[in-house]
C-alpha cells in the first residue's frame, strides 16, 4: 500500500463549482503536509502548506484530520485556470525533510 | 524563484551510456532532493542530500548514484542508463520556514529518454 493515496480523478467541473479533494496517509508520525499544484510537462509548486488548524488561503482552504489520518483540499469558485493536477504531499520519516506524495487528482474546469 | 536550475532540460540518451544531470541552486539551501516522476507512479525520491559530500538513498535508488563536492552543485548520474529510467526527473530544495518546518521547491525537470 502506498504511503499517500489520493483519488486519481478525473475530476470535471464547471466554473463556479466547489470541489473537494481528499488524501489519506499511513505513517502515523508525519509531522509536515502539503498540497502541490502541477500543470502539465511543469514542475510541481507549493499550493498551501496545511497547518494543524486548518488554512485558508483565498478560494482554497486546507484541513488536516491527524486522527483520521487525512488531508483535504477544498476549491470554491472554481476558474477555468484551476485546471492542474493537485499532489498531496506528506513528510517522510528520517529522510532530511524529503516528501512522499500521493500520485496526483486531476481536475478539469470546464466553461 | 528559488533559484534551481536544472541542465539539460532534455536528453535522448543510448542503453548503457552514462548520464548525469546537474542540479544548481543559488540560495544556499542545505538539503537538495532528486525525484522522478513516471506515469501511474507519481513523485519518488530517488537521492538526497543534507550538506556537501553527505548523502543518502531514497525509495529508488537502485542505479543511480549523487555527489555533492559544492553546495550549490547536486548531480545524478545514471551509470549505465536502462529504458527504464526514461523518466522526468526533478530537483528540489528544502527551506525553512517561519512557523517552523520546511517547504520544498522544484525545478523545472530534465526529460530523459534512453532508446
Amino acid at each position: 500500500r502506498k504511503e499517500v493515496e489520493q483519488d486519481p480523478g478525473p475530476f470535471n467541473v464547471p466554473e463556479g463549482a466547489t470541489v473537494a479533494f481528499n488524501c489519506t496517509y499511513s505513517n502515523s508520525a508525519s509531522q509536515s503536509f502539503f498540497w502541490y499544484r502541477q500543470d502539465c510537462r511543469k514542475e510541481p509548486k507549493l499550493l498551501m502548506s496545511v497547518y494543524s488548524s486548518g488554512n485558508e488561503d483565498g478560494r482554497f482552504t486546507a484541513q488536516l484530520n491527524r486522527a483520521s489520518q487525512y488531508i483535504s483540499l477544498l476549491i470554491r469558485d472554481s476558474k477555468l485556470s484551476d485546471s492542474a493536477t493537485y499532489l498531496c504531499a506528506v513528510n517522510m520519516k528520517n529522510s532530511g525533510y524529503a516528501l512522499n506524495f500521493g500520485k496526483g487528482t486531476s481536475l478539469l474546469v470546464t466553461p | 524563484d528559488a533559484g534551481i536550475t536544472q541542465s539539460p532540460r532534455h536528453k535522448v540518451t543510448e542503453t548503457g551510456t552514462p548520464v548525469t544531470l546537474r542540479c544548481h541552486q543559488t540560495e544556499n539551501h542545505r538539503y537538495m532532493y532528486w525525484y522522478r516522476q513516471d506515469p501511474g507512479h507519481g513523485l519518488r525520491l530517488i537521492h538526497y542530500s543534507y550538506g556537501v559530500k553527505d548523502t543518502d538513498k531514497g525509495e529508488v535508488s537502485d542505479g543511480y548514484s549523487v555527489s555533492r563536492s559544492k553546495t550549490e552543485d547536486f548531480l545524478l548520474t545514471l551509470e549505465s542508463a536502462t529504458s527504464s529510467q526514461t523518466s522526468v526527473y526533478f530537483c528540489a530544495i528544502s527551506e525553512t520556514v517561519d512557523r517552523g518546518g520546511t517547504e520544498a521547491f522544484f525545478g523545472q525537470g530534465t526529460r530523459l529518454t534512453v532508446v
